[in-house]
This record gives structure tokens, sequence and C-alpha cells, in this order.
């Protein structure tokens, strides 16, 4: 078993759809949660870094974390075509440590 | 964010020959650098983490003599793949961190190694 999995997809949604990305992690030491959003041969880029449990908002952009299940959550409101990328979860147990990735998802948002 | 630069974007050798990619911070003192590799549709895999004037500390799998690391200044890690062969085509991505980079780590745009 993976330490962090991460459904692969392709998921396709509509342009204006909610979309929701979701990881599970074995880790109970992982208190730092990342979401990365990956444009075809392009360098990760950070979209939201959270510490321990709870929400955090930015935009159109929602991160939760639960750590008493091991399951962190992206939600991506109004998706947009320009949306469409890989989004890769990221957990580490300290800061400035090694980060343990998700497999990514694909995303695509068609007008 | 902060910005990490890779050079060169891509690069395309033979079979043989040794390759450097260099990683620079451009604004703030990466103290740590990692290297990862991705190959097509699949995520990142951590080869090595780099502070700065110490060695590397390699990934289980990661032949060292073959991947050769140095992170010489606060600013500058390179990565060269020696005697590069067709199965180390790959993209290569480095992400530094900081005390001054607020818990995050910023990742570089990457470099595209294709080895005939």
């Amino acid at each position: 078993q993976k330490e962090v999995e991460q459904d692969p997809g392709p998921l396709s949604v509509p342009e204006g759809a909610i979309v929701s990305l979701n990881c599970t992690y074995s880790n109970s030491a992982f208190q730092y949660f990342m979401w990365y959003r990956q444009y075809s041969r392009k360098g990760p880029e950070l979209l939201m870094y959270t510490y321990s449990s709870g929400n955090k908002e930015d935009g159109r952009f929602t991160a939760q974390v639960d750590k008493s299940s091991k399951y962190i959550s992206l939600f991506i409101r109004d998706s947009q075509p320009s949306d469409s990328a890989t989004y890769l979860c990221a957990m580490s147990d300290n800061a400035g440590n090694m980060l343990t990735f998700g497999g990514g998802t694909r995303l695509m948002v068609k007008p | 964010g902060a910005v990490v630069s890779q050079h060169p974007s891509w690069v395309i050798c033979k079979s043989g020959t040794s390759v450097k990619i260099e990683c620079r911070s451009l604004d703030f003192q990466a103290t740590t650098m990692f290297w990862y590799r991705q190959f097509p549709k699949q995520s990142l895999m951590l080869m090595a983490t780099s502070n700065e004037g110490s060695k590397a500390t390699y990934e289980q799998g990661v032949e060292k003599d073959k991947f050769l690391i140095n992170h010489a200044s606060l600013t500058l890690s390179t990565l060269t793949v020696t005697s590069a062969h067709p199965e180390d085509s790959s993209f290569y991505i480095c992400s530094a961190w900081g005390p001054s980079s607020y818990n995050e780590q910023f990742f570089g745009p990457g470099t595209r190694l294709t080895v005939l």
C-alpha cells in the first residue's frame, strides 16, 4: 500500500462545476499538507498549504484536512478550462522535510 | 511565492555523455534542495535531498555515483547525470526550502532530459 493514495483520474467536468479532489494517507506523523497544480511539462505550482487539521480558503480553492480520518480534499469552485492540469497532493511530517506525493489526479474542464 | 529556476529547461545528449542541471533559488537562501524525477503520467519521485555544504542523502535505489549532487551555496544546487543512458531520459525537477520560505518548498520549472 502506498503511503499516499490519490485517484489518478482523469476527471472530466464541465466548465463552472465544483471539483472535489481527494487523497488518503497512512502516516499519522504527517502535519503539513499541500496541493500542487502541474501543467504538462512544467514544474509543480503550490496552490494550497495547510498545517494540521482544518479548512483553508483562497479564492475559488478550498483545502480541507481531516487528520482523524487521514483524508485531505481540495475543492475548486466555478471551474475553468484553465484549471485543466494534474493536481498533486503532498504531505510532510516537518517543515522543510521531504514531501511524500500522491500519484496525481488529471483534471479536464471542458468549455 | 519564491522563485526557483532550472537550467537548462531541456537537453538532448548522446548515450555515455554527462549532463549537468542547475537549480537556483533566486530570492531566498535555500538551506535544503530536493531533486525529483518524473516519468510521463507519473508522480514525482524523490531522488535525493541536499543540505548546503553537506553530502546529499539519496533515496533507496538511486545510484549516488550516477547522479552527482552538489549544493555548494545557499542559492545553487547541481545534479550531474553521469554516463547517461536512454533509460535516464526523464523530467528532472528541483525544489528549494529555507528558513525564510515560510515552511514551503518551491519548485523549479523542470528540465527535460532526452538521451539518444
